[in-house]
């Protein structure tokens, strides 16, 4: 079964408007995280947004919000007011188990990602 | 901070032949984990050092191996390649050496390489 499934493979979006991206995701596991990264035509992957399983409140950072739904194992990514520079590859990725003092287990889990168009 | 670095660039080999891949961690952090990205594809999980030592593994045949040196940066050996390791390899860094969040995990900007 896929543990991330994004299911949009394409979303168009005109400048300045907002646009959610969808995220579900399939654990056992009571502590995980979840993010968000953005990859442009060049390559690199940028971090945008984390979500902890037990953070109470949903995180933002500046035009990037994520609605984490628990109960329904969501965590779709906000973006407001469009630019056209966010035209990219989104990926919404996990990292499952309690991390041990010290150490950060790097394994993440990537969905098949979303195309974001912006228009003008 | 110093970000994450990767090289080369980019690289072709021919089937059958190794290559090494480098990735040198953002200052601060310990661990270095390696992914591997076919064309329109998500990253997958190749493995993770810390401490100099593996201590988590995808699932990825033994021809794939790596190293962590002193100063956190890593290598990503693969041996007789195959036309299907055509891909682009990613390296991210995690884990503050100073205890701080769990939460960051950062990119490099990739190594494209192909097989042919």
């Amino acid at each position: 079964a896929q543990k991330i499934t994004q299911t949009q493979p394409g979303m168009f979006v005109q400048e300045k408007e907002a646009v959610t991206l969808d995220c579900t995701y399939d654990t056992s596991d009571p502590s995980y995280g979840l993010f968000w990264y953005k990859q442009p035509s060049s390559g690199e992957m940028i971090f945008l947004i984390y979500q902890g399983s037990y953070d109470q409140q949903n995180a933002t950072e500046g035009r990037y919000s994520l609605n984490f739904q628990k109960a329904r194992k969501s965590a779709n990514l906000v973006i407001s007011a469009s630019q056209l520079g966010d035209s990219a590859m989104y990926f919404c990725a996990m990292r499952e188990g309690t991390m041990a003092g010290g150490t950060s287990y790097g394994k993440l889990t990537f969905g098949q990602g979303t195309i974001l168009t912006v228009h003008p | 901070e110093t970000g994450v670095t990767q090289s080369p660039t980019h690289l072709i080999k021919t089937r059958g032949q190794q290559v090494t891949l480098r990735c040198s961690s953002q200052s601060g952090h310990n661990t270095v984990s390696w992914y591997q990205q076919a064309l329109g594809q998500g990253p997958q999980f190749i493995f993770q050092y810390y401490r100099e030592e593996e201590n988590g593994r995808g699932n990825f045949p033994p021809r794939f191996s790596g190293l962590q040196f002193p100063n956190y940066s890593s290598e990503l050996n693969v041996n007789a390649l195959e036309l299907d390791d055509s891909a682009l390899y990613l390296c991210a860094s995690s884990g503050r050496t100073s205890g701080g969040p769990y939460n960051e995990q950062f990119f490099g900007p990739g190594t494209r390489l192909t097989v042919l």
